[in-house]
């Protein structure tokens, strides 16, 4: 199957820092791509939907503001968490669809807000 | 919007037994279902999928087989074996274009040896 790659694969930072994760589709061309956020023990949430070159799409109750994603290439999406909390702590994770209706998910990206 | 719901939340089996996971959905305009197998602290993988063309699929030991009248559909993974033991999760879309999948709540899979 397709390829998609996370980076970083966990991170911590302080209170009121901004942390941007990168989603890379590595064999294909993304048309579009997904985020989800996970928390323990739970299943995932859609965050936003994003294609190359247009604005994101949130879902109800995501904070367009806080969680700035941007899709430049038809290879690389980045969500950005600006001033980061402890509650913003979570498992995201990025998805990516080509001309095909399959989505393939990265590995996720731990973050942990002290 | 779309709702999945999924059913057991665990399951526990026997190496070598058969496992079922089931899942219902609520939009009939749904036409796509994938099932994706999620090991700790990883991304979900897809492991097969299915659209509304076709009853049932097949791939070694895993299928799926979809009900679209009672908007059901269901994963069987036969022969079980201990590197099975993840969480499941199945998935619906909604063919509106827009190609977010709505998930379920998943099902921890737990082979025992």
């Amino acid at each position: 199957g397709a390829v998609v790659s996370q980076h970083p694969s966990w991170v911590i930072c302080k209170s009121g820092t901004s942390v941007k994760i990168e989603c890379r589709s590595l064999d294909f061309q993304a048309t579009t791509m997904f985020w989800y956020r996970q928390f323990p023990k739970q299943s995932l949430m859609l965050m936003a939907t994003s294609n190359e070159g247009s604005k994101a799409t949130y879902e109800q109750g995501v904070e367009k503001d806080k969680f700035l994603i941007n899709h430049a290439s038809l290879t690389l999406s980045t969500l950005t968490v600006t001033s980061a909390h402890p509650e913003d702590s979570s498992f995201y994770i990025c998805s990516a669809s080509g001309l095909a209706d399959t989505q393939y998910f990265g590995p996720g990206t731990r973050l942990t807000v002290l | 919007g779309e709702n999945v719901e999924q059913h057991p939340s665990t399951l526990s089996v026997q190496e070598g037994d058969s496992a079922v996971i089931k899942c219902t959905y609520s939009d009939s305009a749904s036409n796509y279902f994938p099932w994706y197998k999620q090991e700790l602290g990883k991304g979900p993988q897809l492991i097969i999928d299915i659209r509304s063309n076709v009853g049932e699929k097949k791939d070694q030991r895993i299928a799926v087989t979809l009900n679209k009248t009672a908007k059901h559909f269901s994963l069987h993974i036969t022969e079980t074996q201990p590197e099975d033991s993840a969480v499941y999760f199945c998935a619906a879309r909604l063919d509106t274009g827009r190609r977010a999948l709505t998930f379920g709540s998943g099902t921890r899979l737990q082979v025992q040896p």
